[in-house]
């Protein structure tokens, strides 16, 4: 089945410690978001990539870093820098611009 | 369960009675609009979608009505089930500071009791 996994459920962070979150998709969607979920908030797009080799900064991308080496895979990097990371992680793709999104089932990540 | 949408309007539903969901989109030109479900604990679902040439979409129990005028889109759910509990959130899509990317709203709780 086609679909879009992201690892691990849960994570942990300790202060000052760089996480790295997977996304891989095989639906063969060109392009791929980062979203943050808060309590009462609607999403909040970090990163997104429209092609391989290139991505675009989100609303709130400061304190996170991704890479676009595959069409299949667009892992997060939650930094140092982010003071506040405890959220809920949301990958999602798309086949294009306007093309509505298939999500994946999403990372917990707390700082302890 | 995931602890997405702690401070959420709630809307409480008797199980078998109709729901409606509402949400306010902000711009003006977003010409595409999608209604995701997102039960506790995973990522949101694509439950239905509507361009901006329409006012209504029927799929499976599930209605989309759209207001241009007042930007207002509305999601109802027939004869509602215990399986509909989840939160429930808009997104249109407009050309942006992102190129044609969603944004999507805070949410809705939908609570189906028995």
């Amino acid at each position: 089945d086609g679909g879009i996994t992201q690892s691990p459920k849960y994570l942990f962070r300790k202060e000052g410690q760089n996480v790295t979150l997977s996304c891989e998709q095989n639906l063969n969607h060109d392009a791929m978001y980062w979203y943050r979920q808060d309590p009462g908030q609607g999403l909040r797009l970090i990163y997104y990539s429209q092609i391989v080799n290139d991505f675009q900064k989100g609303d709130i991308a400061e304190g996170y870093s991704v890479s676009r080496e595959k069409k299949e895979s667009f892992p997060l990097t939650v930094t140092s820098a982010q003071k506040n990371p405890t959220a809920f992680y949301l990958c999602a793709s798309s086949p294009g611009q306007g093309i509505g999104y298939t999500f994946g089932s999403g990372t917990r990540l707390t700082v302890v | 369960g995931e602890s997405v949408g702690l401070h959420l309007p709630t809307l409480s539903v008797q199980e078998g009675d109709n729901s409606i969901i509402n949400c306010a989109y902000s711009n003006s030109a977003s010409d595409y609009f999608i209604w995701y479900k997102q039960e506790s604990g995973k990522g949101p679902q694509f439950i239905i979608d509507i361009r901006s040439n329409m006012d209504k979409r029927q799929g499976q129990r599930v209605t989309v009505l759209l207001n241009k005028t007042v930007k207002h889109l509305s999601l109802q759910i027939a004869a509602t089930q215990p399986g509909d509990s989840a939160v429930y959130f808009c997104a249109e899509n407009f050309l942006g500071n992102y190129g044609q990317n969603f944004v999507f709203g805070p949410g809705t709780r939908l609570s189906v009791l028995p």
